[in-house]
Protein backbone atom coordinates (compact mmCIF):
# COMPACT_ATOMS: atom_id res chain seq x y z
CA UNK A 1 0.00 0.00 0.00
CA UNK A 2 1.79 3.20 -0.82
CA UNK A 3 -0.97 5.05 0.99
CA UNK A 4 1.31 5.22 3.79
CA UNK A 5 4.86 4.97 4.25
CA UNK A 6 7.22 5.59 6.89
CA UNK A 7 10.98 6.79 6.77
CA UNK A 8 13.37 5.17 7.37
CA UNK A 9 12.25 0.93 7.86
CA UNK A 10 15.63 0.65 10.26
CA UNK A 11 17.69 2.79 12.30
CA UNK A 12 20.22 2.11 14.95
CA UNK A 13 21.04 5.08 17.37
CA UNK A 14 23.25 5.75 20.50
CA UNK A 15 21.66 6.33 23.76
CA UNK A 16 20.88 10.64 23.95
CA UNK A 17 20.65 11.31 20.36
CA UNK A 18 17.88 12.56 18.65
CA UNK A 19 15.87 10.75 15.84
CA UNK A 20 13.11 11.49 13.81
CA UNK A 21 10.89 9.01 12.11
CA UNK A 22 9.06 9.90 8.96
CA UNK A 23 5.30 9.47 8.26
CA UNK A 24 3.45 9.81 5.02
CA UNK A 25 0.35 9.63 3.99
CA UNK A 26 -1.74 10.23 0.25
CA UNK A 27 -5.13 9.68 1.41
CA UNK A 28 -5.65 13.11 3.23
CA UNK A 29 -7.10 11.33 6.16
CA UNK A 30 -7.53 13.70 9.02
CA UNK A 31 -6.29 11.51 12.43
CA UNK A 32 -2.94 10.27 12.41
CA UNK A 33 -1.74 8.38 15.00
CA UNK A 34 1.98 6.80 15.90
CA UNK A 35 2.21 3.31 17.98
CA UNK A 36 5.12 1.60 19.41
CA UNK A 37 5.08 -2.23 19.43
CA UNK A 38 6.81 -4.18 22.29
CA UNK A 39 6.61 -7.96 23.03
CA UNK A 40 4.08 -8.66 25.92
CA UNK A 41 2.11 -4.97 25.52
CA UNK A 42 0.39 -4.98 21.99
CA UNK A 43 0.24 -2.10 20.31
CA UNK A 44 0.25 1.36 22.74
CA UNK A 45 -0.57 5.08 21.23
CA UNK A 46 2.41 7.48 22.08
CA UNK A 47 0.58 10.28 19.90
CA UNK A 48 -2.55 11.59 17.84
CA UNK A 49 -3.48 14.64 15.30
CA UNK A 50 -7.31 15.01 14.59
CA UNK A 51 -5.62 17.51 12.05
CA UNK A 52 -2.86 19.76 10.83
CA UNK A 53 -1.54 21.77 14.21
CA UNK A 54 -3.65 19.33 16.03
CA UNK A 55 -2.02 17.41 18.35
CA UNK A 56 -2.44 15.43 21.77
CA UNK A 57 -0.96 12.81 24.02
CA UNK A 58 -1.36 9.18 23.90
CA UNK A 59 -0.59 6.39 26.53
CA UNK A 60 2.96 6.83 27.09
CA UNK A 61 4.16 10.26 25.34
CA UNK A 62 6.77 10.89 27.77
CA UNK A 63 10.23 11.35 26.20
CA UNK A 64 8.58 11.63 22.66
CA UNK A 65 7.68 14.74 20.41
CA UNK A 66 5.57 14.98 17.24
CA UNK A 67 4.40 17.87 15.03
CA UNK A 68 2.04 18.26 12.52
CA UNK A 69 2.14 21.32 10.07
CA UNK A 70 0.66 19.33 7.22
CA UNK A 71 -2.09 16.88 7.02
CA UNK A 72 0.04 14.22 4.99
CA UNK A 73 3.23 14.28 7.55
CA UNK A 74 2.97 13.52 10.90
CA UNK A 75 7.15 12.87 12.20
CA UNK A 76 7.98 11.39 15.43
CA UNK A 77 10.57 13.01 17.54
CA UNK A 78 13.04 11.29 20.33
CA UNK A 79 14.65 14.25 21.59
CA UNK A 80 16.92 11.89 23.61
CA UNK A 81 17.23 8.39 22.31
CA UNK A 82 16.74 5.76 25.62
CA UNK A 83 17.34 1.75 25.42
CA UNK A 84 13.92 1.81 26.78
CA UNK A 85 12.52 3.21 23.43
CA UNK A 86 13.85 0.41 21.07
CA UNK A 87 11.17 -0.97 19.54
CA UNK A 88 9.30 -1.49 16.42
CA UNK A 89 7.27 2.04 15.54
CA UNK A 90 4.32 1.72 13.20
CA UNK A 91 2.50 5.69 12.03
CA UNK A 92 -1.10 5.15 11.11
CA UNK A 93 -4.04 7.24 9.97
CA UNK A 94 -7.77 7.55 9.56
CA UNK A 95 -11.09 9.08 9.66
CA UNK A 96 -11.88 9.03 13.15
CA UNK A 97 -10.59 7.26 15.74
CA UNK A 98 -13.16 4.61 16.02
CA UNK A 99 -12.82 3.64 12.37
CA UNK A 100 -10.59 1.60 10.32
CA UNK A 101 -6.60 2.41 10.80
CA UNK A 102 -4.64 1.99 8.10
CA UNK A 103 -0.68 1.54 9.03
CA UNK A 104 2.17 2.03 7.71
CA UNK A 105 4.94 -0.75 7.57
CA UNK A 106 6.78 0.39 10.62
CA UNK A 107 10.28 1.48 11.42
CA UNK A 108 11.97 -1.25 13.66
CA UNK A 109 14.10 1.48 16.09
CA UNK A 110 17.48 -0.03 18.29
CA UNK A 111 19.08 2.17 20.67
CA UNK A 112 22.20 1.36 21.85
CA UNK B 1 -8.41 4.04 31.05
CA UNK B 2 -9.60 1.03 29.03
CA UNK B 3 -8.14 -1.96 29.64
CA UNK B 4 -8.12 -4.96 27.31
CA UNK B 5 -7.04 -8.70 28.14
CA UNK B 6 -6.57 -11.15 24.98
CA UNK B 7 -6.31 -14.96 25.24
CA UNK B 8 -4.38 -17.34 24.38
CA UNK B 9 -1.20 -15.73 23.68
CA UNK B 10 -0.34 -18.18 21.27
CA UNK B 11 -2.75 -21.30 20.05
CA UNK B 12 -2.17 -24.01 17.58
CA UNK B 13 -4.50 -25.58 15.05
CA UNK B 14 -4.74 -28.00 12.47
CA UNK B 15 -5.72 -26.80 8.95
CA UNK B 16 -9.54 -27.29 8.86
CA UNK B 17 -10.02 -26.72 12.33
CA UNK B 18 -11.92 -23.69 13.88
CA UNK B 19 -10.12 -21.16 15.90
CA UNK B 20 -11.25 -18.86 18.93
CA UNK B 21 -9.54 -15.59 20.18
CA UNK B 22 -10.87 -13.87 22.99
CA UNK B 23 -10.86 -10.58 24.95
CA UNK B 24 -12.19 -8.58 27.68
CA UNK B 25 -12.54 -4.96 28.01
CA UNK B 26 -13.04 -2.97 31.35
CA UNK B 27 -14.91 0.45 30.40
CA UNK B 28 -18.34 -0.16 29.63
CA UNK B 29 -18.74 3.03 27.64
CA UNK B 30 -16.18 1.21 24.92
CA UNK B 31 -18.56 0.50 21.70
CA UNK B 32 -16.23 0.09 18.53
CA UNK B 33 -14.20 -3.36 18.65
CA UNK B 34 -12.06 -3.95 15.67
CA UNK B 35 -9.79 -7.22 15.02
CA UNK B 36 -6.06 -6.76 13.22
CA UNK B 37 -4.04 -9.24 11.56
CA UNK B 38 -0.50 -9.19 11.62
CA UNK B 39 1.78 -11.30 9.38
CA UNK B 40 5.66 -11.36 10.84
CA UNK B 41 7.25 -8.57 9.78
CA UNK B 42 3.79 -7.06 8.30
CA UNK B 43 1.96 -4.02 9.47
CA UNK B 44 -1.13 -4.83 11.07
CA UNK B 45 -4.33 -4.88 9.07
CA UNK B 46 -7.71 -4.88 9.34
CA UNK B 47 -10.05 -7.66 9.44
CA UNK B 48 -13.17 -7.16 10.69
CA UNK B 49 -14.92 -4.86 13.33
CA UNK B 50 -18.40 -4.55 15.17
CA UNK B 51 -19.86 -2.14 17.05
CA UNK B 52 -21.86 -2.25 20.46
CA UNK B 53 -25.01 -2.14 18.55
CA UNK B 54 -24.25 -5.71 17.05
CA UNK B 55 -23.93 -8.80 18.90
CA UNK B 56 -22.48 -10.84 16.01
CA UNK B 57 -20.71 -10.14 12.61
CA UNK B 58 -19.71 -12.53 9.78
CA UNK B 59 -17.27 -12.43 6.76
CA UNK B 60 -16.63 -15.40 5.18
CA UNK B 61 -14.66 -17.51 7.29
CA UNK B 62 -14.27 -15.05 10.17
CA UNK B 63 -16.69 -13.76 12.65
CA UNK B 64 -17.08 -11.92 15.72
CA UNK B 65 -19.15 -11.83 18.58
CA UNK B 66 -19.90 -9.16 21.33
CA UNK B 67 -21.64 -9.90 24.50
CA UNK B 68 -21.38 -5.98 26.09
CA UNK B 69 -22.79 -7.39 29.65
CA UNK B 70 -20.44 -9.35 30.15
CA UNK B 71 -17.96 -7.12 28.46
CA UNK B 72 -16.19 -9.40 25.88
CA UNK B 73 -15.67 -10.22 22.65
CA UNK B 74 -14.29 -12.90 20.43
CA UNK B 75 -13.01 -13.69 17.23
CA UNK B 76 -13.72 -16.77 15.39
CA UNK B 77 -11.87 -18.14 12.06
CA UNK B 78 -13.09 -21.87 10.26
CA UNK B 79 -11.91 -23.67 8.68
CA UNK B 80 -8.26 -22.54 8.84
CA UNK B 81 -5.83 -22.39 6.55
CA UNK B 82 -1.70 -22.07 6.65
CA UNK B 83 -2.29 -18.49 5.45
CA UNK B 84 -4.19 -17.70 8.59
CA UNK B 85 -1.21 -18.14 10.93
CA UNK B 86 -0.04 -14.78 12.49
CA UNK B 87 -0.51 -12.27 14.82
CA UNK B 88 -4.29 -11.44 15.81
CA UNK B 89 -4.74 -8.23 17.87
CA UNK B 90 -8.03 -6.99 19.55
CA UNK B 91 -9.16 -3.63 20.73
CA UNK B 92 -11.46 -1.54 21.87
CA UNK B 93 -12.78 2.08 21.78
CA UNK B 94 -15.00 4.51 22.99
CA UNK B 95 -16.33 6.88 20.06
CA UNK B 96 -14.78 10.32 20.27
CA UNK B 97 -12.16 9.10 22.76
CA UNK B 98 -8.31 9.69 21.77
CA UNK B 99 -7.32 6.09 21.87
CA UNK B 100 -7.67 2.64 20.07
CA UNK B 101 -6.54 0.46 23.14
CA UNK B 102 -5.49 -3.40 21.78
CA UNK B 103 -5.06 -6.48 23.47
CA UNK B 104 -1.31 -8.53 23.47
CA UNK B 105 -1.88 -10.40 20.87
CA UNK B 106 -2.75 -13.85 19.47
CA UNK B 107 0.14 -15.92 17.71
CA UNK B 108 -1.90 -18.69 15.48
CA UNK B 109 -0.05 -20.86 13.82
CA UNK B 110 -2.22 -23.04 11.61
CA UNK B 111 -0.31 -26.81 11.52
CA UNK B 112 -0.76 -28.14 7.46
Amino acid sequence: DAGITQSPRYKITETGRQVTLMCHQTWSHSYMFWYRQDLGHGLRLIYYSAAADITDKGEVPDGYVVSRSKTENFPLTLESATRSQTSVYFCASGTGTSTEAFFGQGTRLTVV
Amino acid sequence: GENVEQHPSTLSVQEGDSAVIKCTYSDSASNYFPWYKQELGKRPQLIIDIRSNVGEKKDQRIAVTLNKTAKHFSLHITETQPEDSAVYFCAASITGANNLFFGTGTRLTVIP
